[in-house]
């Protein structure tokens, strides 16, 4: 399947660790690429490629791999972290996002 | 700074056609591509293809091609994504982001409503 799987709702409490997961077939041959998106706002690349952060992304955000399944940890989340987060991968036929996780922080 | 500046908001009727603008700002246009990415109500995000600034060639998600076309005008830096034909749920905030792997800078997205 070409698909992307996260789950939908995720918790942490204020200063914990949080791991957000993306499963799918395609994350066997390419690399994810994570979005935070806040309410009312456009989506900000957060994570790219094996594990690169864009300038201006704290180093709290880091990600690995492990199979079919691409991972985004948040190290000592913050309430500022609250926020939907997606990742997409290339597909046969373009590039799937996942159906997205609310991060709740606590 | 790189700046992607997107049109306003459309009311459309079903059937109807909607041509959104991206204006880029702050890079050399010509060697990105541009991401067109959707989002309905209450939903997740939706890639809808990207387009080549340098040679104009695009690759459109499956479940939009024949209504979708992408397009570029590297004299005024600005993207294009006119969508036809549509329907009740294609009411969406619609996307332009720079690059077409993890792009890395977004309109401000841009409200089509369609509606009868």
């Amino acid at each position: 399947s070409s698909e992307l799987t996260q789950d939908p709702v995720v918790s942490v409490a204020l200063g914990q660790t949080v791991r957000i997961t993306c499963r799918g077939d395609t994350l066997r041959s390419y690399f994810a690429t994570w979005y935070q998106q806040k309410p009312g706002q456009a989506p900000v690349l957060v994570l790219y490629g094996q594990n690169n952060r864009p300038s201006g992304i704290p180093d709290r955000f880091s990600g690995s791999y492990s199979g079919d399944t691409a991972s985004l940890t948040i190290s000592g989340a913050q309430a500022e972290d609250e926020a939907d987060y997606y990742c997409d991968s290339r597909d046969s036929s373009g590039t799937r996002f996942g159906g997205g996780t609310r991060l709740t922080v606590l | 700074q790189v700046q992607l500046v997107q049109s306003g908001p459309e009311v459309k009727k079903p059937g109807a056609s909607v041509k959104v603008s991206c204006k880029a700002s702050g890079y050399n246009f010509n060697t990105y591509s541009m991401t067109w990415v959707r989002q309905a109500p209450g939903q997740g995000l939706e890639w809808m293809g990207w387009i080549s600034a340098y040679n104009g060639n695009a690759k459109y998600a499956l479940k939009f091609q024949g209504r979708v076309t992408m397009t570029t005008d590297t004299s005024t830096k600005t993207a294009y994504m006119e969508l036809r034909s549509l329907r009740n749920d294609d009411t969406a905030v619609y996307y332009c982001a720079r690059g077409g792997d993890s792009p890395d800078y977004w309109g401000q997205g841009t409200l089509v409503t369609v509606s009868s």
